[in-house]
């Protein structure tokens, strides 16, 4: 079975502190992990996949087999970050593929 | 085009009633979903179409009915639905890449949701 798990419902950090929001999994086969971003009154959108390895406004996240962890982290945030964070795990299930969403973690970055 | 869009953005209904949320996109993609998203909640998964092909149901009450009439096309017929239906009900579609084992599902890109009220 497929699970995501976000283990901080609020964080709450001061602008350009560094920031790490935290994502472990569980799947039994090599999934695809994602970081969604959604902001105040915007649609869902990507932030970033494990699979690019690339950094997105600052983030980066590095897939962690062996702690099948995937942690979203940034050295200095800003104000703009803040925001609801999800990550998500894509993976074959019967039928098909799937992608299901951590409980997500919002991110308050103070002025 | 490189956006999933929805219509209608807000619909309140009786539980006798029938209606139908829409979804359409232009990017080609082959793979569509529609996620139920209860407030302060993350998006859960309902179906699955890839290929026009219903693929996956998780254990959806038959009272949504979903329908892929073309590869740009999603709908969700709502009958008889229950106040706890209430919710923002959201589509996205992403590429299938790749065959066999190689195949992901890719980036999904997201519509902005219909905000559904049942009374």
């Amino acid at each position: 079975a497929q699970r995501v798990t976000q283990p901080e419902k609020l964080l709450s950090v001061f602008k350009g502190a560094p920031v790490e929001l935290k994502c472990n999994y569980s799947y039994s086969g090599s999934p695809e992990l994602f970081w969604y971003v959604q902001y105040s009154r915007q649609r869902l959108q990507l932030l970033l996949r494990h699979i690019s390895r690339e950094s997105i406004k600052g983030f980066t996240a590095d897939l962690n087999k062996g702690e099948t962890s995937f942690h979203l982290k940034k050295p200095f945030a800003q104000e703009e970050d803040s925001a609801m964070y999800y990550c998500a795990l894509s993976g074959r299930s019967t039928g098909g593929f799937k992608t299901i969403f951590g409980a997500g973690t919002r991110l308050f970055v103070k002025a | 085009d490189t956006e999933v869009t929805q219509t209608p953005k807000h619909l309140v209904m009786g539980m006798t009633n029938k209606k139908s949320l829409k979804c359409e996109q232009h990017m080609g993609h082959r793979a569509m979903y529609w996620y139920k998203q209860k407030a302060k909640k993350p998006p859960e998964l309902m179906f699955v179409y890839s290929y026009e092909k219903l693929s996956i149901n998780e254990s959806v009450p038959s009272r949504f009915s979903p329908e892929c009439p073309n590869s740009s096309l999603l709908n969700l017929h709502l009958h008889a639905l229950q106040p706890e239906d209430s919710a923002l009900y959201l589509c996205a579609s992403s590429q299938n890449l790749g065959l066999g084992r190689a195949r992901k599902a890719g980036e999904l890109f997201f519509g902005e949701g219909s905000r559904l009220t049942v009374l």
